[in-house]
């Protein structure tokens, strides 16, 4: 089955702009998670949704948004765009629920932003 | 505050040699600790450790949990090159659905 799929692959943008990023779960999983990969810090947990509900929620500034769709696919904004918003922005997709593995993330091939 | 250290940043070893990853951390409400590789694309799912499941092993690779001294390794026998990526460790919590995760160990494998 098609795995999670993220679009766009690469985008570049100037400071102010803003940039809507798309990601599709795997088919049956209910469950996304969005993550900033930056040299420096790692991967830092931006935000997670299940159901169309934003269940937790990183440390990030209010600039930061998401939101997802009643077929699980999830989308993230971010406006006003710094240059430290340069990263490699990861969207994992998991079952969610009880079982063992329910919860263990498939992570998309990530959108490359950089900002100019 | 919750954190996950890696150690060590990085290693270069030639292909056949034995390595160790360490994973260490320090979080209240432990769930579950997951490994991942990461070449020049997605973190691929390694293993996933938990309370019930301390131990985890396939081919090359294994990984031990222990929960009293909050650390995990991750074993690689005769290393190839093939192997040469970053590797990540994640821990999650109850009562939430995220994950902390280390900044990564970078193994690069010589021929």
């Amino acid at each position: 089955k098609a795995g999670v799929t993220q679009t766009p692959r690469y985008l570049i943008k100037t400071r102010g702009q803003q940039v809507t990023l798309s990601c599709s779960p795997i088919s049956g999983h209910r469950s996304v998670s969005w993550y900033q990969q930056t040299p420096g810090q790692g991967l830092q947990f931006l935000f997670e949704y299940f159901s169309e509900t934003q269940r937790n929620k990183g440390n990030f500034p209010g600039r930061f948004s998401g939101r997802q769709f009643s077929n699980s696919r999830s989308e993230m904004n971010v406006s006003t765009l710094e240059l430290g918003d340069s990263a490699l922005y990861l969207c994992a997709s998991s079952l969610a629920g009880t079982g063992s593995g329910a919860n263990v993330l498939t992570f998309g091939a990530g959108s490359r932003l950089t900002v100019l | 505050e919750d954190k996950v250290v890696q150690s060590p940043l990085s290693l270069v070893v030639h292909e056949g040699d034995t390595v160790t990853l360490n994973c260490s951390y320090e979080v209240t409400n432990f769930r579950s600790l997951l490994w991942y590789k990461q070449e020049k694309k997605a973190p691929t799912f390694l293993f996933m450790l938990t309370s019930s499941g301390i131990e985890k092993k396939s081919g090359r690779l294994s990984s031990i949990l222990d929960k009293k001294e909050l650390f995990s390794i991750l074993n690689i026998t005769a290393t190839q090159t093939g192997d040469s990526a970053v590797y990540l460790c994640a821990v999650g919590y109850s009562g939430t659905y995220k994950y902390i995760f280390g900044t990564g160990t970078r193994l690069k494998v010589l021929a």
